[in-house]
């Protein structure tokens, strides 16, 4: 059963890049026609999807986070990963990565979902 | 991009049936019938509920269900059952080949 599961630093310093690795089990993430993503969700409030990623390279991003925002694929070890520069308190969030669907004109649901990690912006 | 609007709370009794609504623009819900819904217990990951404004992943109650008027999505949940508290989000496609969420709603069994 495919699994998510993300992984870095808890505490990022303000004005820092925020760095998160997403490992993904019992599927590989170049063999299946899917894109992989990352949604975020400040603590007490809704989702905010951040961008996603195909395992070729091919990226959407949030127009409100691009100018902060990469996302890259590492193939070999079935990974994505999530950069987000010059972090603010307003970047503190659960993290989450997940599976995105893609319908012929682009990004569509989310599933399965990793279990979240919390990233907390603070000197 | 604006969140797509949907209701802070909705409540019912066991049994009955409630609907929560999801309303955006001609650019996002109402322009593309690529509609989900996540269901978000406390402290936990969301969960897919419903994707292409109707359909039901296989796992999911059939409790569940999912239509589209216009620029409003709806989700419709039967038979309300203590476990079906939780936060529920919605999602579209828009035309600016990105993904954006509702607001959310917090469901209250009472």
């Amino acid at each position: 059963q495919l699994q998510l599961q993300e992984s870095g630093p808890g505490l990022v310093k303000p004005s820092e890049t925020l760095s998160l690795t997403c490992t993904v089990s019992d599927d590989s993430i170049s063999s299946s026609n899917y894109y992989w993503g990352w949604i975020r969700q400040p603590p007490g409030k809704g989702l905010e999807w951040i961008g996603s990623i195909y395992y070729s390279g091919s990226t959407y991003y949030n127009p409100s986070l691009r100018s902060r925002v990469t996302i890259s694929v590492d193939t070999s070890k079935n990974q994505f990963s999530l950069k987000l520069s010059s972090v603010t308190a307003a970047d503190t969030a659960v993290y989450y990565c997940a599976r995105t669907s893609y319908q012929p004109l682009g990004l569509n649901w989310f599933d399965p979902w990793g279990q979240g990690t919390l990233v907390t912006v603070s000197s | 991009q604006s969140a797509l609007t949907q209701p802070a709370s909705v409540s019912g009794s066991p049994g009955q049936s409630i609907t929560i609504s999801c309303t955006g623009t001609s650019s996002d819900v109402g322009g593309y019938n690529y509609v989900s819904w996540y269901q978000q217990h406390p402290g936990k990951a969301p969960k897919l509920m419903i994707y292409d404004v109707s359909k039901r992943p296989s796992g999911v109650s059939n409790r569940f269900s999912g239509s589209k008027s216009g620029n409003t999505a709806s989700l419709t949940i039967s038979g309300l059952q203590a476990e079906d508290e939780a936060d529920y989000y919605c999602s579209s496609y828009t035309s600016s080949s990105t993904l954006v969420f509702g607001t959310g709603t917090k469901v209250t069994v009472l």
